[in-house]
């Protein structure tokens, strides 16, 4: 089983409305963290978001939050007031174990924003 | 100067060659890893190394190896690259105990014909 599933391979929005990107996880351990990465197409790997499984609110990092429902397994990315610039390849991504950090990545999806 | 630097950018070899990709960080950070991305599989991770005395493979480490040269390079080869290594592959530091982050390389655009 896909320990990261990213259900939508592409998304479209308009400059200045939110969306949501969607990712679910499949783990058994208590201790874990939840990561997103923007790749856009000079294909470096920007970093996002963090969210630990212990962290009580959700994390916020200036437009992008992290909708983190624990009971479902998902942690999605909100990213409010969409610009140009966000149009890019979003990979969800999840270490495991409080002393491992090596990351298991979903498939991503592509997200374009139109003016 | 970029943090963590990879060389070569772009690589074109033959099937059966070896090949070496490089990375190096000035970061400071102990751990160190490889992952490879192919189109519409996100990133895999091949080989990571918490220290330099600590190598250990990853998902899709066949047909790779790596040597951790010094705290600040962790190198990648191929012995005998095949087609189906073509990729981009990424090196990625990251810090103990704040390791809440990876930091990547700008990534090695690798061509196997």
């Amino acid at each position: 089983a896909q320990k990261i599933t990213q259900t939508q391979p592409g998304m479209f929005v308009q400059e200045k409305e939110a969306v949501t990107l969607d990712c679910t996880y499949d783990t058994s351990d208590q201790s874990y963290g939840l990561f997103w990465y923007k790749q856009p197409s000079s294909g470096e790997m920007i970093f996002l978001i963090y969210q630990g499984s212990y962290d009580e609110q959700n994390a916020t990092e200036g437009r992008y939050s992290l909708n983190f429902q624990k009971a479902r397994k998902s942690a999605n990315l909100v990213i409010s007031a969409s610009q140009l610039g966000d149009s890019a390849m979003y990979f969800c991504a999840m270490r495991e174990g409080p002393g491992y950090s090596t990351l298991t990545f979903g498939k991503g999806t592509m997200l374009l924003v139109s003016p | 100067d970029a943090d963590v630097t990879q060389t070569p950018r772009n690589r074109i070899t033959k099937t059966g060659k070896r090949i070496m990709l490089e990375c190096s960080q000035t970061k400071g950070h102990d751990r160190m890893y490889w992952y490879r991305q192919d189109p519409g599989l996100g990133l895999r991770l091949i080989y990571y190394s918490f220290d330099v005395k600590d190598i250990n493979k990853g998902e899709i480490s066949d047909g790779y190896s790596v040597s951790r040269q010094a705290q600040a390079k962790f190198s990648l080869s191929l012995e005998s690259a095949i087609p189906n290594q073509t990729a981009l592959y990424f090196c990625a530091t990251s810090d103990v105990p704040r390791d809440n982050e990876q930091f990547f390389g700008p990534g090695t655009r690798l061509t196997v014909l």
